[in-house]
């Protein structure tokens, strides 16, 4: 069964770091164009990463460049954002999804989500 | 960035109804455009790419058309199971952007 599964949510304060996970399996991870979404509580979905197959390649919108950094480890199936000096805003669910690879951009496969709180 | 907007942002309709949702974009981009479709609690699941390409799996009730700057997402016969909230995406340049979804109620 493809599959996506997100971990590393959490609670952290302002400032503070954490590290999310997802783990691929059922599929050849290493072809794949990998994503991170995030949905802040009670809103649309927000595009925050991603990384081409080989790593070389990575996107980032403007409000998380230089605090985000996505990357793989195509040899453990994993995707990961590392997240810091969060603020408030940031909370939210995160979602890795996988690019289609029928032209790119758009995501096929999703995980269940991880949520991510910050607050004091 | 480019700005996607949908309308209505709530539909409320009936089962069995014909049912179009609009998503226009800030500026063309051609035919680089999905729909995803979310219930609560669960990851958003793709429903249409490339504008008009149905997913593999997704109805065929369901329908994309457009370019450029404006796309409609079709639901031919809306079914229990649709009542969700829709989003259209643009992959035509970074950052992609999600329009501000649009909530599909039961009338």
């Amino acid at each position: 069964e493809v599959q996506l599964v997100e971990s590393g949510g959490g609670l952290v304060q302002p400032g503070g770091s954490l590290r999310l996970s997802c783990a691929a399996s059922g599929f050849t991870f290493s072809s794949y164009w990998m994503n991170w979404v995030r949905q802040a509580p009670g809103k649309g979905l927000e595009w925050v990463a991603n990384i081409k197959q080989d790593g070389s390649e990575k996107y980032y919108v403007d409000s998380v460049k230089g605090r985000f950094t996505i990357s793989r480890d195509n040899a453990k199936n994993s995707l990961y954002l590392q997240m810091n000096s969060l603020r408030a805003e940031d909370t939210a669910v995160y979602y890795c999804a996988r690019d289609t690879n029928r032209g790119g951009g758009a995501f096929d496969i999703w995980g269940q989500g991880t949520m991510v709180t910050v607050s004091s | 960035d480019i700005q996607m907007t949908q309308s209505p942002s709530t539909l409320s309709a009936s089962v069995g109804d014909r049912v179009t949702i609009t998503c226009r974009a800030s500026q063309s981009i051609s035919s680089w455009l999905a729909w995803y479709q979310q219930k609560p609690g669960k990851a958003p699941k793709l429903l249409i790419y490339k504008a008009s390409s149905l997913e593999s799996g997704v109805p065929s009730r369901f329908s994309g058309s457009g370019s450029g700057t404006e796309f409609t997402l079709t639901i031919g016969s809306l079914q229990p199971d649709d009542f969700a909230t829709y989003y259209c995406q643009q992959y035509d340049s970074y950052p992609w952007t999600f329009g501000q979804g649009t909530k599909v109620e039961i009338k």
